[in-house]
């Protein structure tokens, strides 16, 4: 069973870019897809974006020209880049994983990221 | 692109059934699976259905998942009710590569 763990800064500036990291265990990367997905206080999920192991990436419409998503087999590891992030990006940041298209499957436990100064 | 429209809220009493839909705006329910997630409070989504009507390991019989092409809408349907439900329930569904989830709908269970 894979297990995910999402790790990052807890608070991040008005403007700057938020970086997670997603620790992979319990089996490879590859022949899976992998995603973030997030849920601003009290609101519902949002799917911010996913890649498939090989490399290939597709995005939120809404957040595409602001986010990353990238995968680094060797230390089982999937990152996120959101840059000029302002408040409304305040969430809880969950990676997910699945082996087949067009749903996530298992979860992390996510990661709150605030955006204030 | 599409939207899911779920209720914001239902209520049953233990022991009863519920069931909660999920309403695609445009394009075909048919045409992509949908999913269904539980989130407890506290807690990170997990899932109870995948493919329309398949359920993971570890999930109990009572909860099923079915499709209505003529009301363009999916459906979690939960029996035999138990306070352990109640959660927020959630469908996700996709399209070219987009994936969309429901707003969610909070299940009472008093």
């Amino acid at each position: 069973q894979v297990q995910l763990q999402e790790s990052g800064p807890g608070l991040v500036n008005p403007s700057e870019t938020l970086s997670l990291t997603c620790s992979v265990s319990g089996g490879p990367m590859r022949h899976y897809y992998w995603s973030w997905i997030r849920q601003s206080p009290g609101k519902g999920l949002d799917w911010v974006g996913y890649i498939y192991y090989a490399g290939s990436t597709n995005y939120n419409p809404s957040l595409k020209s602001r986010v990353t998503i990238s995968g680094d087999e060797s230390k089982n590891q999937l990152s996120l880049k959101l840059t000029s992030v302002t408040a409304a990006d305040t969430a809880i940041y969950y990676c997910a994983g699945s082996p087949r298209a067009g749903f996530p499957r298992q979860w992390g436990r996510g990661t709150l990221v605030t955006v204030s100064s | 692109n599409f939207m899911l429209t779920q209720p914001h809220s239902v209520s049953e009493s233990p022991g009863r059934t519920v069931t909660i839909s999920c309403t695609r705006s445009s394009g075909s329910i048919a045409g992509n699976y949908v999913q269904w997630y539980q989130q407890r409070p506290g807690s990170s989504p997990t899932i109870v259905i995948y493919e329309d009507n398949q359920r993971p390991s570890g999930v109990p019989g009572r909860f099923s998942g079915s499709i209505d092409r003529s009301s363009n809408s999916a459906s979690l349907t939960i029996s035999g009710l138990k306070t352990e439900d109640e959660a927020d329930y959630y469908c996700q569904s996709y399209d070219s590569n987009t994936w969309v989830f429901g707003g969610g709908t909070k299940l009472t269970v008093l």
